[in-house]
């Protein structure tokens, strides 16, 4: 059981390159999120997923784009990429996404990404 | 202001010593409260969860939950140098799930041996 892998753990783009990021989890999880982790500035939501073919925005949503095929895969896509996007991005998968209730998410080891 | 709002630290401790890590919110509608360990270059974990006012023990960690002063504490006694990470506190609203969670920036704690 791997858990939540991604890849790659390291990547260096010029402005206005495009990649894509690849998550994946073998739990049979549900919910699926991207996060971009800055110095002070805490864990901040890209996108999420409550299940294949279901995607829906977080709070820094813009220059990213998402889409949930399988259950097990959640990639990330930037489409142009800028400076401003140089961060460390975390995936993260949990078992359910119930209105109203928190539950316990399982995160990535992360991409480091620098943009020059 | 912030929602959430945690020291940055860093924070340096001997071994063996009880660490209070604290964070404080605006948000009154908060009810669910957690607390994530990071270690360098990992992703966070989820070390405890509470829901509303009170305590909550596990093992050598107790989280901590005062809702009138809008602060929770996370207490870690005889501490370790395994326990050296980025702690980063979390907490949502009913209603809201997973995609509501707001983020404190976290507290890096080194346990000196």
């Amino acid at each position: 059981n791997a858990g939540v892998t991604q890849t790659p753990k390291f990547q260096v783009l010029k402005t206005g390159q495009s990649m894509t990021l690849q998550c994946a989890q073998d739990m049979n999880h549900e919910y699926m999120s991207w996060y971009r982790q800055d110095p002070g500035m805490g864990l901040r939501l890209i996108h999420y997923s409550v299940g294949a073919g279901i995607t829906d925005q977080g709070e820094v949503p813009n220059g990213y784009n998402v889409s949930r095929s399988t259950t097990e895969d959640f990639p990330l896509r930037l489409l142009s990429a800028a400076p401003s996007q140089t961060s460390v991005y975390f995936c993260a998968s949990s078992y359910s996404m119930v209105a109203g209730a928190t539950d316990t998410q399982y995160f990535g080891p992360g991409t480091r990404l620098t943009v020059l | 202001q912030k929602e959430v709002e945690q020291d940055p630290g860093p924070l340096s401790v001997p071994e063996g010593a009880i660490v209070s890590l604290n964070c404080t919110y605006s948000n009154s509608a908060f009810q669910y409260f957690m607390w994530y360990r990071q270690y360098s270059r990992k992703g966070p974990e989820l070390l405890m969860y509470t829901y509303s006012s009170g305590n909550k023990e596990d093992g050598r960690f107790t989280a901590q939950v005062d809702k009138s002063s809008k602060y929770i504490s996370l207490f870690i006694r005889d501490s370790q140098p395994s326990d050296s990470a980025t702690y980063l506190c979390a907490m949502s609203q009913p209603g809201s799930g997973n995609e509501k969670l707001t983020f404190g920036t976290g507290t890096r704690l080194t346990i000196i041996p």
